[in-house]
C-alpha cells in the first residue's frame, strides 16, 4: 500500500544535542510537509517542500531545518533541541494543487522527548 | 488569514448514541474543509473532505459532515457511535499557497465513548 513512513516512532535526545527525524513516502507526491504537535494542541505547520522548493512558515524557529534529497525522502533537523521542542512531529504529503483542495496524507508521527 | 474554531474541547457520549462535533471556520474565499481523526500516539487519518458540490459529504467509518456557508460551519455527525470512535477529532481549512495546500487546524475535540 502507498503510504507515509516516519522513523523513528520514538526519539529521545538530550538538551542541545542535534537530532534528525526521517520521513519517506511511496505516494510519489510532489509536496511534503512537517508539522509540530504539542500535547493536546493542534498540529502546527513548520514548513513544506514543493519538489525541491523549500517554504518556511514565518514563525518557524531557526532551530528547525529541513532537507529533501529526493522525491521520496524528507528530513527534519533540530539543531539544538530545547525542552520546549518536545512534541509529536508529523510528516504529510500531497499532490500539487493550485488551490487549497489537496488532501494531505499523514504519517504516524515521531514522538520526540528532550531530556 | 484563515482560522478554525472547535468550541467543544471534550465530549462524552454513550455507545450507540448520536454524535455531532462542531466546527466553524473563517476564510475569505471558497473554503476547502477537512475532518481528521487522531487516535492516541498516532498520525492523522482523513475522515472526509468538502471541496464543492453537495453540501452533505459522506466519509469513512459512517461519518458525515454538512457544509453551511451561511453559518460558516462544517459540523461532523455520526448517527450511532461505537466505542472505537473514541479519539481526537480535528477540523481543518485548506488554503492555497500557489503549489500546496496549507492546512489550518482547529484545536480539536476529544471524544470519549462510554459503554
Amino acid at each position: 500500500d502507498a503510504m507515509v513512513i516516519q522513523n523513528p516512532r520514538y526519539q529521545v535526545t538530550q538538551f542541545g544535542k542535534p537530532v534528525t527525524l526521517s520521513c519517506s513516502q511511496t505516494l510519489n507526491h510532489n509536496v511534503m510537509y512537517w508539522y509540530q504537535q504539542k500535547s493536546s494542541q493542534a498540529p502546527k505547520l513548520l514548513f513544506h517542500y514543493y519538489d525541491k522548493d523549500f517554504n518556511n512558515e514565518a514563525d518557524t524557529p531557526d532551530n528547525f531545518q529541513s532537507r529533501r534529497p529526493n522525491t521520496s525522502f524528507c528530513f527534519l533537523d533540530i539543531r539544538s533541541p530545547g525542552l520546549g521542542d518536545a512534541a509529536m512531529y508529523l510528516c504529510a504529503t500531497s499532490r500539487v494543487a493550485t488551490s487549497g483542495r489537496a488532501e494531505q496524507f499523514f504519517g504516524p508521527g515521531t514522538r520526540l522527548t528532550v531530556l | 488569514a484563515q482560522s478554525v474554531t472547535q468550541p467543544d474541547i471534550h465530549i462524552t457520549v454513550s455507545e450507540g448514541a448520536s454524535l455531532e462535533l462542531r466546527c466553524n471556520y473563517s476564510y475569505g474565499a471558497t473554503p476547502y474543509l477537512f475532518w481528521y481523526v487522531q487516535s492516541p500516539g498516532q498520525g492523522l487519518q482523513l475522515l472526509l473532505k468538502y471541496f464543492s458540490g453537495d453540501t452533505l459529504v459522506q466519509g469513512i467509518k459512517g461519518f458525515e459532515a454538512e457544509f453551511k456557508r451561511s453559518q460558516s460551519s462544517f459540523n461532523l455527525r455520526k448517527p450511532s457511535v461505537h466505542w472505537s470512535d473514541a479519539a481526537e477529532y480535528f477540523c481543518a481549512v485548506g488554503a492555497n499557497t500557489g503549489t500546496a495546500s496549507k492546512l489550518t487546524f482547529g484545536t480539536g475535540t476529544r471524544l470519549q465513548v462510554t459503554l
